[in-house]
Formats: structure tokens, sequence, C-alpha cells
């Protein structure tokens, strides 16, 4: 199965800025995904990102909040922008392995917004 | 749309003791695949168990075993002779013919030694 190399692993930001987050992925995969675990809460979908196009964004979440970047088939960036404490969370990117119908997980960015 | 119930919050244990996590599911995908997933408190997910919707076979892996039954759409897991390092929250989860995965809302097991 795929490794997902994911960074930062944790930041502490102030209200107001950005953080970008980056997915290396070791081997080429049709899809990716970004997700929110809010403290004490389950995984939520924001959005899949798309090669070479606009990524596809969940309901409640916007581009101008978390703009996505795929720029080819093993790269992917999520922008959580103008932070609030309440974006205060867990970010995780994954992929899905077409041919294992199985989903790797990167190891999380645990953002503080302060 | 898809949906994953699992209704246990947390569940203490003592070490040694058997643990089941319940999981319920809709869907109205005839394909579709089911997970479970481990979280540690580092905060990093493990993947545990899959299983497709035409394969109903329950196995037993190490200490892991899964009760897979399409009639009453439910997908529970055990741990057998569980660990102080099986304290962690368990997710569950199902992904469709649009290959998203949707979590359940996660169940915190404490194995208290």
């Amino acid at each position: 199965s795929a490794v997902i190399s994911q960074k930062p692993s944790r930041d502490i930001c102030q209200r107001g800025t950005s953080l970008t987050i980056q997915c290396q992925v070791d081997s080429q995969v049709t899809m990716m995904f970004w997700y929110r675990q809010q403290p004490g809460q389950s995984l939520t979908l924001i959005a899949t990102a798309n090669q070479g196009s606009e990524a596809t964004y969940e309901s409640g979440f916007v581009i101008d909040k978390f703009p996505i970047s795929r720029p080819n088939l093993t790269f992917s960036t999520l922008t959580v922008s103008n932070m609030s404490p309440e974006d205060s969370s867990i970010y995780l990117c994954s992929d899905r392995v077409v041919d294992d119908y199985g989903y790797t997980f990167g190891s999380g960015t645990r953002l503080t917004v302060v | 749309a898809q949906k994953v119930t699992q209704a246990q919050t947390e569940i203490s244990v003592v070490e040694k003791e058997d643990v089941t996590l319940d999981c319920v599911y809709e869907t109205r995908d005839t394909t579709y695949y089911l997970f479970w997933y481990k979280q540690p408190p580092s905060g990093e997910l493990v993947f545990l168990i899959r299983r497709n919707s035409f394969d109903e076979q329950n196995e037993i892996s190490g200490r892991y075993s899964w009760n897979f039954q399409k009639s009453t759409s439910s997908f529970n897991f055990t741990i057998t002779a569980s660990q102080v390092v099986d304290s962690a929250v368990y997710f569950c989860a199902l992904s469709g013919n649009d290959y998203k995965l949707s979590f359940g809302a996660g169940t915190t097991v404490t194995v208290r030694a």
C-alpha cells in the first residue's frame, strides 16, 4: 500500500493567518482526500482533491476557506485560511489505492489557533 | 447518503477481558466496503480490517475478530484478551460507489491494568 508523508505534524498559529499542509505519496494514486477532526470528534471529509482540476468540496466547506491543490498524482496541499480558534483540529490527508480498495492516511497535522 | 452509527461512546474494561464494538451502517449502494480503524492518543489512524459487501465470512486475525451481517447491516469488531495498548478510539467506516469514507462517531476503549 502507499505511504503518505504529511507535514507539518503540528503547528500553533495566530488567528487571521494561514497554514498550508502538504501530503506526499510514494506512488501515483487516483484519489486523494482531506479530512478534519475537531477535538473529541470523528473525521469529517472536507474535499476530494482532483488532479489537474478544482477540488470537490463537501457541504459546509468552501474553497475560499480551504483551498486545495493537487498538481500531480503524488502530491496535494490543503491551506487553512484566515484561521480562527474554531479551526483548531487535526487535519488528515488520505488516498485510495485503486487495486486494493484500501485507504492510507497521513500521520495528521495537529493545528492549534491562538 | 451513507451513515455509520457507533452507539457506544466509551467502553472501559480490565485487562484480559474481551471487548466488542458495535457498528451499524446505512447505504443504498450494492457494492461497498466496511473498515475498522484505531486511533491511539498520538493521533494517527491505524487500519485494522476491511470487508467488502459480498463477503460475509467472519474471520479471526490474532486477537481481532469481526462479525459482518448484511441482514442487520452490522459490522461488529471484537478484541479478545484486551491489553493496555489496545486503549484508543476505534472508528467504523464505510465507502460506497463514490469512494468517500464515512466514519462513525468513534468508541473510546480504555483498558485498565
